[in-house]
């Protein structure tokens, strides 16, 4: 069974801060790691994907990607209010070709 | 660049009735995909197409779900009967190729009473 696993939160970070989200994941195969943002009552939108071991930074985001482990993290520097959405995890399993999501961790900025 | 286009955005229906949901993906992408999203859960892939060919049905309850993608380009996905456990958001993405990411639709947000 393919999975991709997350903690649900919600978790709430103080605005400035830095938030960190993680992921796990099942299939050693896998190539490509992605994270979307949902905003309630949209649809999910493609922030980051990752397919090397180490970091990726993409203005106040970076995905950071550890295969050794089966491990995908993102962090949100300097946190905004308009940041406050789900955060899906989505591994690429190439054995399949296809994405599987995790059921998303909600994140909750404070001001 | 257009985006992905679903429709309708809303639909309710009564269990046993059927509902057919529509798709335009982004020109020039060869790949369509269909995922159901229950409220507090994560897209599950239910039917994902290359072209006109379907890659992956694995997930799609075939008794009662169906889709088709005629000329490799816009893709219907069809309930028949529905039942109360397929109200949902069905979402519908297109991509160039897997390891890019998809790029999803607005979905369409099913209410089976």
């Amino acid at each position: 069974q393919k999975e991709v696993e997350q903690n649900s939160g919600p978790l709430s970070v103080p605005e400035g801060a830095i938030a960190s989200l993680n992921c796990t994941y099942s299939d050693r195969g896998s190539q490509s790691f992605f994270w979307y943002r949902q905003y309630s009552g949209k649809s999910p939108e493609l922030i980051m994907f990752i397919y090397s071991n180490g970091d990726k930074e993409d203005g106040r985001f970076t995905a950071q990607l550890n295969k050794a482990s089966q491990y995908v993290s993102l962090l949100i520097r300097d946190s905004q209010p308009s940041d406050s959405a789900t955060y899906l995890c989505a591994v690429l399993y190439s054995s399949a070709s296809k994405i599987i999501f995790g059921s998303g961790t909600r994140l909750s900025i404070r001001p | 660049e257009a985006g992905v286009a679903q429709s309708p955005r809303y639909k309710i229906i009564e269990k046993r009735q059927s509902v057919a949901f529509w798709c335009n993906p982004i020109s020039g992408h060869a790949t369509l995909y269909w995922y159901q999203q229950i409220l507090g859960q994560g897209p599950k892939l239910l039917i994902q197409f290359q072209n006109n060919g379907v890659v992956d049905d694995s997930q799609l309850p075939k008794d009662r779900f169906s889709a088709e993608r005629l000329k490799g380009v816009d893709s219907t996905l069809k309930i028949q009967p529905a039942k109360l456990e397929d109200s949902a958001v069905y979402l519908c993405a297109s991509g160039i190729r897997a390891n890019y990411g998809y790029t999803f639709g607005s979905g369409t947000r099913l209410t089976v009473v």
